[in-house]
């Protein structure tokens, strides 16, 4: 069974800061990776995917993260927060051998807040 | 384009009534997927459609859900006898094809059970 944990319900940080979001993965096969933002009363929007290729992937919005399959995380990361990237943000794994069922396991969440 | 919508987008019922909640897909895509999200929780896998076909049901939590999808497109998510802990929102998403790994959610429906 897959799973994913992120580390900190909520997170603040200020207009600016780096903004930094983790998520670590439990897989017993090699996973694709997603991060999804959800902003108030509306549906999930996918940022990132890692499916193998390069272990940076940068996203939307100016967010990137990083496999590392030693230390199964898959880390958020954006330079400099913008009052704009306050939502709530999901971390998701996908069991690649489930061919043609692409269903995602997500974690709890967590919500980022921008302080002016 | 249009995205994926759904209707209602809240849907307020009393225990043990039955209702039906609708999800309109992205045109030509052929996977669907209902997950319901709980408050303060991730979304949760209930059913994947590929095609007119539920391929995997696994995440349904009980017989009192069920989901059809019958021409291909729409599908609906039938829930009887609502229980207080159904009350949750549920999301729709879309994909073009398998392979893609990139499914487009809807706003979700909000269902309060009383």
């Amino acid at each position: 069974a897959q799973s994913v944990t992120q580390l900190g319900s909520h997170v603040s940080v200020s207009e600016g800061a780096l903004v930094l979001l983790r998520c670590n993965y439990s897989s017993s096969v090699p996973p694709y990776l997603f991060w999804y933002v959800q902003y108030p009363n509306q549906g999930l929007q996918l940022l990132l995917k890692y499916t193998s290729a390069a272990t940076l992937v940068k996203g939307i919005n100016g967010f990137e993260a990083e496999f590392k399959k030693s230390e199964t995380s898959f880390h958020l990361t954006k330079p400099s927060a913008h009052m704009s990237d306050a939502a709530e943000y999901f971390c998701a794994v996908s069991d690649i051998s489930n061919f043609g069922n692409e269903k995602l396991t997500f974690g709890t969440g967590t919500r980022l807040t921008i302080i002016p | 384009g249009a995205g994926v919508s759904q209707t209602p987008s809240n849907k307020v019922t009393e225990k043990g009534k039955y209702v039906e909640l609708r999800c309109d897909p992205i045109s030509g895509h052929t996977a669907l997927y209902w997950y319901r999200q709980s408050l303060g929780q991730g979304p949760e896998f209930l059913i994947y459609f590929q095609g007119t076909g539920a391929a995997d049901d696994s995440g349904l939590p009980n017989d009192r859900f069920f989901a059809v999808r019958p021409e291909g497109s729409v599908s609906t998510l039938k829930i009887q006898r609502t229980e207080r802990g159904d009350s949750a929102v549920y999301l729709c998403a879309s994909s073009l094809t398998t392979g893609a790994y990139e499914q487009y959610f809807g706003p979700g429906t909000r269902l309060t059970v009383t």
